[in-house]
């Protein structure tokens, strides 16, 4: 069974730090692409950043460029968020997913099969 | 980015009822589109990727279609367990999008 496990939310102050965690199992974590993706109070889903199988390639969302870091340890199975220099429109719960990709006749779709269950981070003094 | 627009943003329907949502992307994506159900404080849920393909163990009474700039999500006939938030999302580029969110309430 596939499991994704989020830590390391909490209320922290603007300009403050926060390190997420995602523990997985079930599946082959250094074969997939794995994603962070968070949703404000009530609002809509905002992809954050992803993270090759390798960690050779990643990629942010403008808003969080320079201030945020993802990374992985294969050996560990985990999944990691450095947020540094948070503001309070930060404040979301942050989901880690798995980005799956199925190729066929030539394309390749990517989409988010499994997802975790969230961990809120609260940005304010 | 790619913008990813939903309609409507929210409707109230009965169970039983067929239920149709559309996104629109602000540029052609081809048949990269992906579905997404959400209830409230769990997860999304991965409905249909590749515009049209059911991922497994989703009822059938979901469908998906569309390509280039124009996608609907159709739940066929409305059960009590279909009362959630529904969102489309873009794989084409990076940075992934998503839509607005669709909320079907209980008339």
């Amino acid at each position: 069974e596939v499991q994704l496990v989020e830590s390391g939310g909490g209320l922290v102050q603007p300009e403050g730090s926060l390190r997420l965690s995602c523990a997985a199992s079930g599946f082959t974590f250094s074969g997939s692409w794995m994603s962070w993706v968070r949703q404000a109070p009530g609002k809509g889903l905002e992809w954050v950043a992803n993270i090759k199988e390798d960690g050779g390639e990643k990629y942010y969302l403008d808003s969080v460029k320079g201030r945020f870091t993802i990374s992985r340890d294969n050996a560990k199975n985990s999944l990691y968020l450095q947020m540094n220099s948070l503001r309070a429109e930060d404040t979301a719960v942050y989901y880690c997913a798995r980005e799956k990709g199925y190729c066929s006749g030539g394309s390749c779709y990517f989409y988010f099969d499994f997802w975790g269950q969230g961990t809120l981070v609260t940005v304010s003094s | 980015d790619i913008q990813m627009t939903q309609s409507p943003s929210s409707l109230s329907a009965s169970v039983g009822d067929r239920v149709t949502i559309t996104c629109r992307a602000s540029q052609s994506i081809s048949s990269y589109l992906n579905w997404y159900q959400q209830k409230p404080g769990k997860a999304p849920n991965l409905l249909i990727y590749g515009a049209s393909t059911l991922q497994s163990g989703v009822p059938s009474r979901f469908s998906g279609s569309g390509s280039g700039t124009d996608f609907t999500l159709t739940i066929s006939s409305l059960q009590p367990e279909d009362f959630a938030s529904y969102y489309c999302q873009q794989s084409y580029i990076t940075p992934r999008t998503f839509g607005q969110g669709t909320k079907v309430e209980i008339k």
